[in-house]
């Protein structure tokens, strides 16, 4: 079955720092998400991209980050001068059509920021 | 603002019984309620989603109730078995259609 990969598992910063995460969704998706959970807290939207712009952003999802999606495959989540309050799990998700609940999520990334 | 919340942060069940985990939405202009289920360490997982002009859907062990009236979600699981442990996030999807808000979140605990 084909599912919504992530790399890096686990990523160690220094605050300040920029980091990329990246995500492979789904082959025939065509809408990308990402989301971000702090430890024992909800799951929080930032962002939502088709056809290779931002469809919608959450109050979260300021100047500090960006998406992109440099290849065919590929969905990347950069946070610039990260702080200690991005230490979180953020989670990619894609789907095939907007609007419905049927998102695939990958595992995440666990964001640390020192 | 948009917010979606649930009553009850945890619930306990005894394995076979019938669970049912309740959810307030604030938006009346939503078009999707979804419920996922996380469990420890791993991203949201799909379980089934009802649009607004539903009242009731029906999965695989697995219900789905909206009332529009008072905005309110439930979702009911059948037998509910061990493997059913899990933290349950209603969610909505605005009218929009690219933003999901999640609620707080309920754990279930099955007891065998």
């Amino acid at each position: 079955e084909p599912e919504v990969t992530q790399t890096p598992s686990h990523q160690v910063t220094q605050m300040g720092q920029e980091v990329i995460l990246r995500c492979v969704p789904i082959s025939n998706h065509l809408y990308f998400y990402w989301y971000r959970q702090i430890l024992g807290q909800k799951v929080e939207f930032l962002v939502s991209f088709y056809n290779n712009e931002i469809s919608e952003k959450s109050e979260i999802f300021d100047d500090q980050f960006s998406v992109e999606r440099p290849d065919g495959s590929n969905f990347t989540l950069k946070i610039r001068s990260t702080k200690l309050e991005d230490s979180a799990m953020y989670f990619c998700a894609s789907s095939t059509i907007w609007g419905s609940g049927t998102q695939y999520f990958g595992p995440g990334t666990r964001l640390l920021v020192l | 603002g948009e917010s979606v919340g649930l009553h009850l942060p945890t619930l306990s069940v005894q394995e076979g019984d019938n669970s049912i985990i309740n959810c307030a939405y604030s938006n009346s202009a939503s078009d999707y309620f979804i419920w996922y289920k996380q469990e420890s360490g791993k991203g949201p997982q799909f379980i089934i989603d009802i649009r607004s002009n539903m009242d009731k859907r029906q999965g695989q062990r697995v219900t789905v109730l909206l009332n529009k009236t008072v905005k309110h979600l439930s979702l009911q699981i059948a037998a509910t078995q061990p493997g059913d442990s899990a933290v349950y996030f209603c969610a909505e999807t605005g009218s929009g259609g690219f933003k999901t808000i999640f609620g707080a979140g309920t754990r279930l605990f099955v007891k065998a």
